[in-house]
């Protein structure tokens, strides 16, 4: 089964920092671009950052450059997100998601999330 | 920055057809696909491609993508399809969503 899982959110003052992890399976995770999608209690879906299948290209939407970055270890099936100097804008729910086709950008299989909240 | 821009809500009656727009600049340039996000679950891939349905995706979900603006059609709504939905495009490395329509089936 092709399945991604998120693990790491929790609560964290502002100005902290949090890795998240993504764990993959059922699929050769190499060989796909992966993204982080956030969204924000009652807001709708914001992409945060994705990368290529060996690292060497990772995009971020501007609200994070210079202080979240994208990583991934292709022996492990893992992806991760790095999230240093963390603002209450940033409490989210983050999702995992595979890039089923860069060309197209569409993203087919997604992770149930897991929660990031900000708070002193 | 690019942005896409979809109604706040849509309202449509059981068995009838219900639209769902995306507006972005020159949108017909790019490819557009469409997520359906239900209360306390993660999205799933509706639409791809501007038109194609995912294996496992009812043929009553539709999708056209011209000029400005992308459209998610669903024919014969049910009421398992009320739901939020996002429209999604790439454009110069960023990946946009559309702020979200909540679909509501009464």
């Amino acid at each position: 089964e092709v399945q991604l899982v998120e693990s790491g959110g929790g609560l964290v003052q502002p100005g902290g920092s949090l890795r998240l992890s993504c764990a993959a399976s059922g699929f050769p995770f190499s060989r796909y671009w992966m993204s982080w999608v956030r969204q924000a209690p009652g807001k709708g879906l914001e992409w945060v950052a994705n990368m290529n299948q060996d690292g060497t290209e990772k995009y971020y939407v501007d609200s994070v450059k210079g202080r979240f970055t994208i990583s991934r270890d292709n022996a492990k099936n893992s992806l991760y997100l790095q999230m240093n100097s963390l603002r209450a804008e940033d409490t989210a729910a983050y999702y995992c998601a595979r890039v089923y086709d860069w060309s197209y950008y569409y993203m087919d299989v997604w992770g149930k999330g897991t929660t990031v909240t900000v708070s002193s | 920055s690019y942005e896409l821009t979809q109604t706040s809500s849509v309202s449509v009656s059981p068995g009838q057809t219900a639209s769902i727009t995306c507006s972005g600049d020159k949108l017909g340039y790019k490819y557009a696909c469409w997520y359906q996000q239900k209360p306390g679950q993660s999205p799933v891939l509706v639409i791809y491609q501007d038109n194609k349905r995912p294996s496992g995706i009812p043929e009553r979900f539709s999708g056209s993508n011209s000029g400005n603006t992308a459209t998610l059609t669903i024919s014969a709504t049910q009421a398992m399809d009320e739901a939020d939905y996002y429209c999604q495009a790439w454009d110069s490395s960023n990946v946009v969503f559309g702020g979200g329509t909540k679909l509501t089936v009464l």
